[in-house]
């Protein structure tokens, strides 16, 4: 089966500017994540949905973080305005259902904040 | 995430030898200890997990120690090669975070040839 797609793969912004990031979940994979990992850090998860229902924000920061989920399948995780401290690499993954322990990641997008 | 604590932050390690990576955890409703490895421009991958009711389990190279009282659990890769040079990461998981997983710093595994 065909692993979670994320794209771009790179983007690099000036302060201040918009960015957005795609996430397309494995087929049937009701759960999807957002995650950021700094350099030389372990993933911290920014959000989960359960089909379009975001059911854990609370590490996102909503002053300039949106995400959605629309018809429960693929994902848009927005930044604006970026700041320098957002530069990291931004992983998705899924995973069948929340009971379902294991998660699949993407290749993550890796974002430069100039 | 002081609540998962990993050691070593990097280990070097000759081909055919044990490496050792261990996981030390906080939170007592976790009931599933993963371990994640990830390599250069991917993301993480599991790589094996245990459940509390045993202490041990294996999958060819691979061995997860689980020390309920102690609150830690540990990766041993066996006959360690040079393809295993990787990122791993514990990610234990439960209770009311249940299907968050939360990540280790991570360590850097080297084999060298």
């Amino acid at each position: 089966e065909a692993g979670v797609v994320q794209s771009p793969r790179y983007k690099i912004i000036e302060k201040k500017q918009p960015v957005a990031f795609w996430c397309n979940p494995i087929s049937g994979h009701n759960t999807l994540y957002w995650y950021r990992q700094n350099l030389g850090q372990g993933p911290e998860l920014l959000i989960r949905y359960e089909n379009e229902e975001a059911v854990d924000d609370s590490q996102l920061p909503k002053d300039r973080f949106s995400a959605e989920r629309l018809k429960g399948v693929d994902s848009t995780l927005k930044i604006q305005p970026a700041e320098l401290g957002d530069s990291a690499v931004y992983l998705c993954a899924s995973s069948r259902n929340w009971q379902t322990n294991e998660q699949f990641f993407g290749p993550g997008t890796r974002l430069t904040v100039l | 995430q002081q609540q998962v604590k990993q050691s070593p932050q990097s280990l070097i390690v000759q081909k055919g030898g044990i490496s050792i990576i261990n996981c030390a955890y906080e939170n007592t409703a976790f009931d599933y200890f993963p371990w994640y490895q990830q390599f250069p421009g991917k993301g993480p991958a599991l790589l094996i997990a245990i459940r509390p009711d045993v202490s041990e389990k294996k999958e060819g190279r691979f061995t997860i120690s689980f020390n309920k009282s102690a609150k830690q659990f540990s990766l041993h890769i066996m006959d360690s090669q040079p393809g295993d040079s990787a990122t791993y990461f514990c990610a234990p998981t439960g209770g009311t975070s249940y299907g968050k997983l939360t990540f280790g710093q991570g360590t850097i595994l080297t084999v060298h040839p």
